[in-house]
């Protein structure tokens, strides 16, 4: 089975610094995706960044990069240069193969920017 | 195309009543899904289409839960004989069939069973 592991219920940083949620995960597939998602206070969920598995090179989005340790299995976000609008839940997830790229979410991170 | 929808966004029920939640996916998207979400939790996948065919139910929560997406445009998701334990947000995704693909979600049913 797949797992997705957030170790961070919660989480509070200072607006314009940097903060990294921290994910691992557990995959039995060859290739794989991994994602985060954010989900702000009663909006929809977006995606942030993904990270294909054989790429090497750490996926980068603007103000979010991720730290991909393959042979560790973990997958942490890093956040730079935070802002008020950042303030949402945040979900890593594996994709299933096996159920048509269904995600396989963790439990979610809350990240609170404050002024 | 304003994304993918749901409908409605708020439903509070009685026990034992039967519900039908609504999702207008995206419309090029072939897939589309069904997660639950409970509070303090990711959300749980339940079931996917491609195109009009339901390939994969057996994570639905039991034999109460059914959904179904007649000519592969929108999606139903039925409820019946709900229990106070179906409380929760029940999330609609749709995306294109590449392995990476960015799923985008609806805004959500939250569901209340009193």
């Amino acid at each position: 089975a797949q797992t997705v592991t957030q170790s961070q219920p919660e989480m509070s940083v200072q607006e314009a610094e940097t903060v990294t949620l921290s994910c691992t995960y557990d995959t039995s597939e060859s290739n794989y995706y991994l994602f985060w998602y954010k989900q702000p206070p009663s909006r929809q969920m977006i995606l942030v960044i993904r990270q294909e598995a054989y790429k090497q090179q750490n996926a980068t989005e603007n103000r979010f990069s991720v730290n991909f340790q393959k042979a560790a299995k973990s997958f942490s976000l890093k956040i730079s240069d935070s802002q008020l609008g950042d303030t949402a839940m945040y979900f890593c997830a594996s994709i299933n193969s096996n159920s048509g790229y269904a995600l396989n979410f963790g439990k979610g991170t809350s990240l609170l920017v404050t002024p | 195309d304003t994304g993918v929808s749901q409908d409605p966004r708020h439903k509070i029920t009685k026990r034992g009543q039967n519900v039908t939640f609504r999702c207008d996916p995206i419309s090029e998207h072939n897939r589309l899904y069904w997660y639950r979400q409970t509070l303090g939790q990711g959300p749980e996948f339940l079931t996917y289409f491609q195109n009009e065919a339901q390939l994969e139910k057996s994570r639905l929560l039991s034999n109460r839960f059914s959904a179904e997406r007649p000519k592969g445009s929108f999606s139903t998701l039925e409820i019946q004989r709900t229990e106070q334990g179906d409380s929760a947000m029940y999330l609609c995704a749709s995306r294109t069939g590449q392995g990476g693909a960015e799923a985008f979600f609806g805004q959500g049913t939250r569901l209340t069973v009193v």
